[in-house]
């Protein structure tokens, strides 16, 4: 069965830096995968979604890359600010026709001002 | 829109009772997904329905509990009996697969405690 594996350690960072975050999957290669961000008390909230035939995609300061050679996706936050500061969860397909999703177990960003 | 509505926010109860959740979609929305959360297993399909009948029930974790979806605007999730290891942050989700990427709409959640 599919595995996503995300660093269970929390990403420390300073204000300005850029935040890299990865998402790693054992099993097929899903259609598309997904990046969420959830604030503590609160649902997680659609970030950005790259297809299987996408390297990379941008919203303003958010990149996402995706390796189906590597099994692995990268989230990039530039410019970080404390404000970017939550738990980022991927989030593939099931890759049988359904619209299901398996979510990673996330990993928690601090931004420092 | 007002987004995805669920209630109750939190939920406290003891061990034995029964547990109903709410849920009421985005209205237009064709898919619901209920999902649970906790801390050792993350975030969980329990199940999902499509256009009120439920598609896959698979990730339910046993009879106690159970789902119903009677119009497109609500939804139930619920427990009976309770027991402790049910604690946990349930969620409701809706997406609309005609829409341009197939992203889904969670709610605030239901913190449940079973004691």
């Amino acid at each position: 069965s599919q595995k996503i594996e995300q660093n269970s350690e929390a990403l420390n960072i300073q204000e300005g830096k850029t935040a890299t975050l990865t998402c790693n999957y054992t099993n097929y290669s899903p259609a598309y995968l997904q990046w969420y961000r959830q604030d503590p008390g609160r649902g997680p909230v659609f970030l950005l979604l790259i297809r299987e035939n996408e390297k990379e995609k941008r919203k303003e300061r958010l990149k996402v890359t995706f390796d189906t050679t590597l099994k692995q996706s990268l989230f990039h936050i530039t410019a970080s600010q404390p404000a970017d500061s939550a738990t980022y969860l991927c989030a593939l397909d099931m890759m049988d026709s359904s619209y299901k999703l398996i979510f990673g177990s996330g990993t928690r960003l601090l931004v420092r001002p | 829109d007002a987004g995805v509505i669920q209630s109750p926010r939190h939920e406290v109860t003891e061990m034995g009772q029964e547990v109903t959740l709410r849920c009421k979609p985005i209205s237009g929305h064709d898919y619901l997904f209920w999902y649970r959360q906790t801390m050792m297993r993350g975030l969980e399909l329990l199940i999902y329905f499509n256009n009120n009948v439920p598609i896959d029930d698979s990730g339910m974790p046993e009879d106690r509990f159970s789902a119903k979806m009677p119009n497109a605007s609500f939804s139930t999730l619920k427990i009976q009996p309770s027991e402790p290891r049910d604690s946990a942050v349930y969620f409701c989700a809706s997406s609309w697969v005609g829409g341009p990427e197939e992203t889904q709409y969670f709610g605030p959640g239901t913190r449940l405690l079973v004691l």
